[in-house]
């Protein structure tokens, strides 16, 4: 079946640090990626996509690339701000309409 | 600014009772679904509408039960809560014919019970 598969947090770096998650999909097909985030107090954005391979999706710093032949979608940030500091969720949309997320990591920025 | 409204952001109940979480959106959008979310497990989906009257289990439907009797509002049951229901539960919405990444979410309702 399918799933999503993140590293495990919580991930704690000082500002301007170089951020990465990682996160690693089980699919049939080629599904469309996805990063959210979970600002504190608030529901789930969506942060970045990507829906082929070889595609990167970018937004406020963050990137991601859809690796096919290694079946992952790391989230990277090259230099990190205590706003930062959030829950994120790697996801993958499935053909039947269901979007499935990974566990969340949780990314605490220290200044 | 389009929103997703959970009527409480903080519930405790007691084993046995049954138990509304209220969902409504202003965006006239078809779709709605009812998540769960858990340390460690991330979001789980518990029950999915694409339009008024039409409910979908999702993947953990098991004590659970929705109603959906306007576009606007979609309603999450627990006919007797269980302290394993203790969970923060979120609501989301989407445009018919969009893809995922269009999902709008509420801020969440923190349930404990007792």
């Amino acid at each position: 079946g399918n799933s999503v598969t993140q590293m495990e947090g919580p991930v704690t770096l000082s500002e301007e640090a170089f951020l990465t998650i990682n996160c690693t999909y089980t699919a049939t097909g080629y599904p469309s990626l996805f990063w959210y985030v979970q600002y504190p107090g608030e529901g789930l954005q969506l942060l970045l996509k990507a829906t082929k391979a070889d595609d990167k999706g970018s937004n406020k710093g963050f990137e991601a690339t859809y690796r096919k032949e290694t079946t992952s979608f790391h989230l990277e940030k090259g230099s990190v701000q205590v706003s930062d500091s959030a829950v994120y969720f790697c996801a993958l949309y499935n053909q039947g309409g269901k979007l499935i997320f990974g566990q969340g990591t949780e990314l605490s920025v220290k200044p | 600014d389009v929103k997703v409204t959970q009527s409480s952001r903080y519930l405790v109940k007691r084993t046995g009772e049954k138990v509304f979480l209220e969902c409504v959106q202003d965006m006239d959008h078809e779709n709605m679904f009812w998540y769960r979310q858990d340390p460690g497990l991330g979001l789980r989906l518990i029950y999915f509408s694409y339009d008024v009257k039409m409910k979908e289990k999702g993947d953990i439907p098991e004590g659970y039960s929705v109603s959906r009797e306007k576009k606007e509002r979609f309603s999450l049951i627990l006919e007797s809560a269980s302290t394993n229901q203790t969970s923060m539960y979120l609501c989301a919405s989407r445009k018919q014919g969009s893809t995922n990444e269009k999902l709008f979410f509420g801020s969440g309702t923190q349930l404990s019970v007792l």
